[in-house]
């Protein structure tokens, strides 16, 4: 059974940046894509971007392309998001979510993280 | 960038209702369209993918409907897990694009 595990919850200072990691087990990791989607609070769902690992194919919201890096670390089968120059508009709840495709990046999520926190106050 | 509107944004509904949701794209979309429950404090969970095809474990009362531009989601009887929030998804386009979002909530 696949399960994607976050890690913990980030405060971070106006400017600063975070990096959000997504350990993934149970499943072909390298295969499937890799997404990350935020929450802001009381809001809906944004994509942000993502990785297919076999590949090293990345692909980003444009909204957010400038300040966002999608890696994946095949050893460890853990993908990361770093997202730089915090904003307090980045304060969210962020998700990786897997692909419901084997090698495709641009469909459905079938699987989800629990969601990290991130807090961008000064 | 395909634009994503659902209706309506809230619906108030009691336990054994007919419950639909709609959600309408800015283009075609074919039938490349997902929807996921989200509750409080959750990450989303996928029930439809492709328009209408159901995913594993999700109970039978849910089904999807709809291509091209407009699309719906039934539940045939809603049931006390069910109120949450309901979100669409395109993933026609290189760029996903999620619908507002519709609360159901209880009447």
């Amino acid at each position: 059974q696949v399960q994607l595990v976050q890690s913990g919850a980030e405060v971070k200072r106006p400017g600063s940046s975070v990096k959000v990691s997504c350990k993934s087990s149970g499943g072909s990791f390298r295969s499937y894509g890799l997404n990350w989607v935020r929450q802001a609070p009381g809001q809906g769902l944004e994509w942000i971007g993502g990785i297919i690992p076999l590949f090293t194919t990345t692909k980003y919201a444009q909204k957010l392309q400038y300040r966002v890096t999608i890696n994946a670390d095949d050893s460890t089968n853990t993908a990361y998001m770093e997202l730089r120059s915090l904003r307090s508009e980045d304060t969210a709840v962020y998700y990786c979510a897997r692909a419901g495709v084997r090698g495709e990046l641009t469909v459905f999520f079938d699987h989800w993280g629990q969601g990290t926190p991130v807090t961008v106050s000064s | 960038d395909i634009q994503m509107t659902q209706s309506p944004s809230t619906l108030s509904a009691s336990v054994g209702d007919r419950v639909t949701i709609t959600c309408r794209a800015s283009q075609t979309i074919s039938t490349w369209l997902a929807w996921y429950q989200q509750k409080p404090g959750k990450a989303p969970k996928l029930l439809i993918y492709k328009a209408s095809r159901l995913e594993n474990g999700v109970p039978f009362r849910f089904s999807g409907s709809g291509s091209g531009t407009e699309f719906t989601l039934t539940i045939s009887s809603l049931q006390p897990d069910d109120f949450a929030t309901y979100y669409c998804q395109e993933y026609n386009s290189d760029f996903f694009t999620f619908g507002p979002g519709t609360t159901v909530d209880l009447k």
